[in-house]
């Protein structure tokens, strides 16, 4: 069955700090991984990964995927309190039937 | 404006009713899919519906019924409701092939009481 674990499942800093979070995957014919930020509502997109190696670059988060490690990383630095919210790793895979398999999140809270 | 709309956003009933869930997307995208989330915020696809097409039907209870009249609608109807249907549901759509990435509604929460 596919599976995407995702670690911390909880993480609180203080702003200004920079933090990591964890994504791991197995799936069978993997076909590109992606991050959501969900805040109150709905979750929104920030980065679709399909390639080993190259570092995908928005404003303050950026992401990363190694397909060897069957992993991905999402970065945030000099965090700021809008930044919390729960993070969200989701894998899409091939094979006939066109879905996102979510992981559990991770819940950032960032204290001023 | 563009988007991937849900109405209701809150729906609390008593148990054992019957409810509806619409949905409706303008992003002209060919596939469209209805997600759990619990109480412990994780993601669970339940449907998912290509070009009115059933495509994905992921061991949801018979009590849960999705109806595409075309491809920009995709609705949810729910028999006999219990108490642990209680969660957020989420609509989505997204270009053949969820790789893509999806556009979510904005959910609407269901209380079972």
């Amino acid at each position: 069955e596919d599976k995407v674990v995702q670690s911390p499942l909880s993480l609180v800093v203080h702003e200004g700090d920079t933090v990591t979070l964890n994504c791991s995957y197995e799936v069978t014919n993997f076909r590109s991984l992606l991050w959501y930020k969900q805040e109150k509502k709905a979750p929104t997109f920030l980065f679709m990964l399909t390639s080993s190696g190259i570092e995908k670059k928005s404003g303050r988060l950026s992401s990363i995927l190694d397909k060897k490690e069957l992993s991905s990383i999402l970065n945030i630095t000099a965090t700021q309190t809008g930044d919390s919210a729960i993070y969200l790793c989701a894998v899409a895979a091939q094979g006939g039937s066109e879905k996102l398999v979510f992981g559990k999140g991770t819940k950032l809270t960032v204290n001023p | 404006d563009t988007a991937v709309s849900q109405t209701p956003k809150y729906l609390v009933t008593q148990m054992g009713n019957d409810k509806s869930i619409k949905c409706e997307q303008n992003l002209g995208h060919d596939t469209m899919y209805w997600y759990k989330q619990d109480s412990k915020k994780f993601l669970k696809i339940m449907f998912s519906y290509n070009n009115k097409e059933l495509i994905i039907n992921e061991t949801v209870p018979n009590r849960f019924s999705p109806k595409s009249p075309d491809k920009a609608h995709l609705n949810l109807h729910i028999n006999s409701l219990e108490l642990g249907d209680s969660a957020v549901y989420f609509c989505a759509s997204s270009d053949w092939g969820a790789s893509s990435g999806y556009t979510f509604g904005s959910g609407t929460r269901l209380t079972v009481v």
